[in-house]
């Protein structure tokens, strides 16, 4: 079965700082890849994801995510980090069918 | 699009009464999970069906769940009768084959007293 584990639960970072939020997964075929986004009181929005094809992904709001097969990663990045980007990020691989296997999320926190 | 769609968007019970969440996923796709998120054990799948049909639904917690998908438009998660414990935000996703990103609804906040 696949699993994804998201390190470090809550990550703080200072307005204008690089945001890397780290994601690795577990995958018996070769994984389909996103990264979700909540906000407050919202559901869950869609980032970026990765199928086949080019390993760097772009997304939203300047955020991207690299896949690395070699370190089963794909990490999420944001070269600087902005209020508006305090929220919980999501990432998930594909099981079967359609179905995600979500990880435990990360709590972004943006200090001004 | 109007993208996925839920009601009520919150909902207080009390204790053993029954709880319908309602659920209209985007127009043309062929997948719909029922999702429950916690503070305690995070994002939770309960169940998902395909072209109506229910898949999965290993993740129902217990007999007093149950979901039904009369047809593509529209699907229901009940809860009876219902707990304390089954307060949460449940959100509906859909999604079309072959594309796997899921597309979420606003949720619903149950509280249950």
């Amino acid at each position: 079965a696949q699993s994804v584990t998201q390190l470090g639960s809550h990550v703080s970072v200072s307005e204008g700082a690089l945001v890397l939020l780290r994601c690795n997964y577990s995958s018996s075929v070769p994984p389909y890849l996103f990264w979700y986004v909540q906000y407050p009181n919202q559901g869950l929005q869609l980032l970026l994801k990765y199928t086949t094809g080019a390993t760097l992904v772009k997304g939203i709001n300047g955020f991207e995510a690299e896949f690395k097969k070699s370190e089963t990663s794909f990490h999420l990045t944001k070269p600087s980090a902005h209020m508006s980007d305090a929220a919980e990020y999501f990432c998930a691989v594909v099981e079967y069918g359609n179905k995600l296997v979500f990880g435990a999320g990360t709590i972004l926190r943006v200090k001004s | 699009d109007a993208g996925v769609i839920q009601s009520p968007r919150h909902e207080v019970t009390e204790m053993g009464q029954e709880v319908t969440l309602r659920c209209k996923p985007i127009s043309g796709h062929d997948y719909l999970f029922w999702y429950r998120q916690t503070m305690m054990r995070g994002l939770e799948l309960l169940i998902y069906f395909n072209n109506n049909v229910p898949i999965d639904d290993s993740g129902m917690p217990e007999d007093r769940f149950s979901a039904k998908m009369p047809n593509a438009s529209f699907s229901t998660l009940k809860i009876q009768p219902s707990e304390p414990r089954d307060s949460a935000v449940y959100f509906c996703a859909s999604s079309l084959w072959g594309s796997y990103e899921q597309y979420f609804g606003p949720g619903t906040r149950l509280t249950v007293t």
